[in-house]
């Protein structure tokens, strides 16, 4: 088992639909996520970081953390195309651990 | 510019050679991260800094690998006698101060290295 898992995608979203993306891990000691955008051929751009259990939100942006369940999700709301690349969840240990991340393609 | 750093953009080499691959952090950062991401893989924790001490080189896939850091600011990793398998890009991230909570990285553009 990964230590971070994601499903690779692609995930597809017609422009303006939610798009829900999940994270699971599996150290339950884990304290703290990150969520990483990574267009084709670019380098990762930070979204957000999340560390405490429920939602936090960011413009169109919402992380959810349930640490019960180990698992965190990132939902983009009011999809556009220009959010199509893939999405990458991270555990912070100093060090990241990544999902594989997810491809997301929202189309006009 | 004020973001991580990373030259060069692009490196093609031969089997069996030695490369240099460096990183300039952000200003003021103490904390950096080699990564590296393989075609279909996700992205690999290499080895990382904080000052000029390399607490974790736990991701060093090989003893062909080393790295430095001087000053507390740009970092070297050097690869010797490269191998096919080596290809990758290799990202270098920065972040205020190391250890767990919210110390964020900020990744460089990445060196995209070639091995021929």
């Amino acid at each position: 088992q990964k230590e971070v898992e994601q499903n690779s995608g692609p995930l597809s979203v017609p422009e303006g639909a939610i798009a829900s993306l999940n994270c699971t891990y599996s150290d339950r000691g884990s304290q703290s996520f990150f969520w990483y955008r990574q267009y084709s051929g670019k380098s990762p751009e930070l979204i957000m970081f999340i560390y405490s259990n429920g939602d936090k939100e960011d413009g169109r942006f919402t992380a959810q953390l349930n640490k019960a369940s180990q698992y965190v999700s990132l939902l983009i709301r009011d999809s556009q195309p220009s959010d199509s690349a893939t999405y990458l969840c991270a555990v912070n240990r100093g060090k990241l651990i990544f999902g594989q991340g997810t491809t997301l393609q929202v189309k006009p | 510019g004020a973001g991580v750093s990373q030259s060069p953009s692009n490196k093609v080499t031969e089997k069996g050679k030695d490369v240099e691959l460096r990183c300039d952090p952000i200003s003021g950062h103490t904390a950096l991260y080699w990564y590296r991401q393989s075609l279909g893989q996700g992205l690999e924790f290499l080895i990382y800094f904080q000052g000029n001490s390399a607490p974790d080189k736990s991701g060093l896939p090989s003893d062909r690998f080393s790295a430095e850091r001087t000053g507390g600011s740009v970092s070297t990793l050097t690869i010797q006698r490269t191998q096919q398998e080596d290809s990758a890009v290799y990202l270098c991230a920065s972040s205020l101060r190391d250890g767990g909570g919210m110390n964020t990285q900020y990744f460089g553009p990445g060196t995209r290295l070639t091995v021929l």
